[in-house]
């Protein structure tokens, strides 16, 4: 069983849709949680950062911990074309040095 | 600032054949990774430097060597190539280990392909 799983998708949403990406993962130690965002043929750029369990928004994005369930998301709001890309979630420990990655979801937005 | 960078961008070897991929990062971070990025496979960790001096095997670190030259520098070294090494390489680097988060920041990627 992987440390972390991710739907890989595709996802395919029309323009100005709510999108929900997920997360599960097993390692109660894991502590910080992340979100990238990767286009096609670049490196990831990071999203949402966020500690322990809570929300965190920033513009239309937002971030949810649900610690107790091992479980997190990341919505969108009012979907773009230019959000079409592929969605890591990422997490470490407290140590902080051996992130572990998703398989990542592909995302595509309809015009 | 350039933030992170690598080099070369793409590269063919044959099997057997040796390499080295650069990384350099203008961010003033303490620490530095290598992923390697497979189809439905995630970015997984092949080894990390939390420190100038100082180096750490991932999660798949068999027929990688690394070197931290300083603390901008970061290079990973194939010295027997074989197809299973045909793969997306990422640099990145992060402030974790000066009492800062983990937020990573990647580099743009070297497209290796081994024939």
């Amino acid at each position: 069983q992987k440390e972390v799983e991710q739907d890989p998708g595709p996802l395919s949403v029309p323009e100005g849709a709510i999108v929900s990406l997920n997360c599960t993962y097993s390692n109660s130690a894991f502590q910080y949680f992340m979100w990238y965002r990767q286009y096609s043929r670049k490196g990831p750029e990071l999203l949402m950062y966020t500690y322990s369990s809570g929300n965190k928004e920033d513009g239309r994005f937002t971030a949810q911990v649900d610690k107790s369930s091992k479980y997190i998301s990341l919505f969108i709001r009012d979907s773009q074309p230019s959000d079409s890309a592929t969605y890591l979630c990422a997490m470490t420990d407290t140590g902080g040095f051996k992130t572990i990655f998703g398989a990542g979801t592909r995302l595509f937005v309809k015009a | 600032n350039a933030g992170v960078t690598q080099t070369p961008k793409f590269q063919v070897l044959k099997t057997g054949q040796s390499m080295t991929l650069q990384c350099a990062q203008d961010m003033n971070h303490n620490s530095m990774y290598w992923y390697r990025q497979d189809p439905g496979m995630g970015l997984r960790l092949i080894y990390y430097s939390a420190s100038e001096g100082t180096t750490d095997k991932g999660e798949v670190p068999n027929g990688y060597n690394v070197s931290r030259l300083n603390k901008r520098e970061f290079s990973l070294r194939l010295e027997s190539a074989a197809p299973s090494q045909t793969s997306v390489y990422f640099c990145a680097s992060s402030a974790a280990g000066s009492g800062a988060s983990n937020e990573q920041f990647f580099g743009p990627g070297t497209r290796l392909t081994v024939l």
